[in-house]
């Protein structure tokens, strides 16, 4: 069964840093790129960043680069979201997702782990 | 960027109703859409992908339709189990963009 487990949100202040893990199982990790993907309470989905199955390519939506890393382990199945900077708008519950080799869709996803920028 | 605009944004249905939910994007995006559907509290779920394939496990009543800039979503025949909010997706290019939602509730 695939399994995708978040870990690391909490409560952090504005101009903080946070590190999101994700640990997958049930699948050949390294096969698949990955993605986060976040949601700010009671709105919409909105996608973060991906990251290539080696690790060679990442991309990022426009209001997080230079502020947020992604980064992966296969060695470990698991992908990290490095955020720096963090602000108020930045809250979320961020998912751990599993893109789907040849596309950019989202077909596993964690439960989801909890960020809250606050003073 | 490409802008996706899901609607209705909310859309009220009884048991047993056909619904359509209808995702516009600002230009084309050939057939590179999915649709996913989210429970509260709970992850996104894919629905269809590539316009119109349905995923493994999802009830033949959902179906979708479209190409280009118009996309729909339909359900028929609403079950309990259906009421959630609908997503769509754009895949087509970076960034990944979504829909705001369509929220389907009960009548």
């Amino acid at each position: 069964e695939v399994q995708l487990v978040e870990s690391g949100g909490g409560l952090v202040q504005p101009g903080g840093s946070l590190r999101l893990s994700c640990a997958a199982s049930g699948f050949t990790f390294s096969s698949n790129w990955m993605s986060w993907v976040r949601q700010a309470p009671g709105k919409g989905l909105e996608w973060v960043a991906n990251i290539k199955q080696d690790g060679s390519e990442k991309y990022y939506v426009e209001s997080v680069k230079g502020r947020f890393t992604i980064s992966r382990d296969n060695a470990k199945s698991s992908m990290y979201l490095q955020m720096d900077s963090l602000r108020a708008e930045d809250t979320a519950v961020y998912y751990c997702a599993r893109t789907r080799i040849a596309t950019a869709i989202f077909d596993c996803w964690g439960q989801g782990t909890l960020v809250t920028v606050s003073s | 960027d490409i802008q996706m605009t899901q609607s209705p944004s909310t859309l009220s249905a009884s048991v047993g109703d056909r619904v359509t939910i209808t995702c516009r994007a600002s230009q084309s995006i050939s057939s590179w859409l999915a649709w996913y559907q989210q429970k509260p509290g709970k992850a996104p779920n894919l629905v269809i992908s590539k316009a119109s394939s349905l995923e493994s496990g999802v009830p033949s009543r959902f179906s979708g339709s479209g190409s280009g800039t118009e996309f729909t979503l339909t359900i028929s025949g609403l079950q309990p189990d259906d009421f959630a909010t609908y997503y769509c997706q754009k895949y087509n290019s970076y960034p990944l963009i979504f829909g705001g939602g369509t929220k389907v509730e009960i009548k």
